[in-house]
């Protein structure tokens, strides 16, 4: 699966949006960009999901360049519940195929601000 | 979505003994995964537990170590052998493929099992 990059370590205020921002520059037609987030002590959570078209659900957004290099995921109003690690991931789905395995990277942890 | 269940959901073990980590799911899944947290580090995979069939393993994760048993379609264990300090993390199961659903798309996750090792 394609690497990829992000920040560390991101604040944001209350109630203000969180843009969080990945790099998978070597990303294959292919593969899909996923977003997951890990609340302290709690197993990861899915968030959205997408290929080349942006996404909405009701927890975020999803834009992806056009040219597929890089994504940003946009939680609209952030609330102190939304303080974790965020993991960008690509992968290529397989129906039943063992690459449906997720690789996480290092992911970006997001300080929401009173 | 599916409810994953891990039993433990914590332990403390001495040096050179086992631990099984049992996950149960509360609908049939085609695929389920083993992953490793170690302390402040981010999710490694461990393995693919395959029904009827041995385990899928990673790199640097052998079957002596970590096997893996999946008996059906929802249910799987995890056994850390002999282990050692260096095995002190959260232990996560993981699910996709719902039976029913279009949900190869998400892999959903267990609460984790924390084990630490003395």
């Amino acid at each position: 699966d394609a690497k990829t990059t992000q920040p560390p370590s991101m604040d944001c205020a209350e109630g203000r949006a969180a843009n969080l921002p990945c790099n998978h520059s070597t990303i294959s037609g292919n593969e899909y960009v996923y977003w997951y987030r890990q609340i302290h002590s709690q197993g990861p959570q899915y968030i959205i999901h997408g290929l080349k078209n942006n996404e909405t659900n009701e927890m975020a957004s999803l834009i992806i360049t056009e040219d597929r290099k890089s994504s940003t995921l946009i939680l609209p109003h952030a609330t102190l519940r939304d303080t974790a690690v965020y993991y960008c991931i690509v992968r290529v789905v397989n129906y039943g195929g063992a690459t449906n395995k997720l690789i996480f990277g290092t992911g970006t942890l997001l300080a929401v601000q009173p | 979505s599916a409810v994953i269940s891990q039993k433990p959901s914590r332990d403390i073990c001495q040096r050179g003994t086992s631990l099984t980590i049992q996950c149960q799911v509360d609908s049939q899944v085609t695929m389920m995964f083993w992953y490793r947290q170690q302390p402040g580090q981010s999710l490694t995979l461990i393995a693919t537990a395959n029904q009827g069939s041995e385990a899928t393993y990673e790199s640097g994760f052998v079957i002596d170590k970590f096997p893996i048993s999946r008996p059906n379609l929802t249910f799987s264990t995890l056994t850390v052998s002999n282990m050692s300090p260096e095995d002190s993390s959260i232990y996560l199961c993981s699910v996709s493929g719902l039976a029913g659903g279009s949900s190869y798309n998400e892999q959903f996750f267990g609460p984790g099992t924390r084990l630490t090792v003395l």
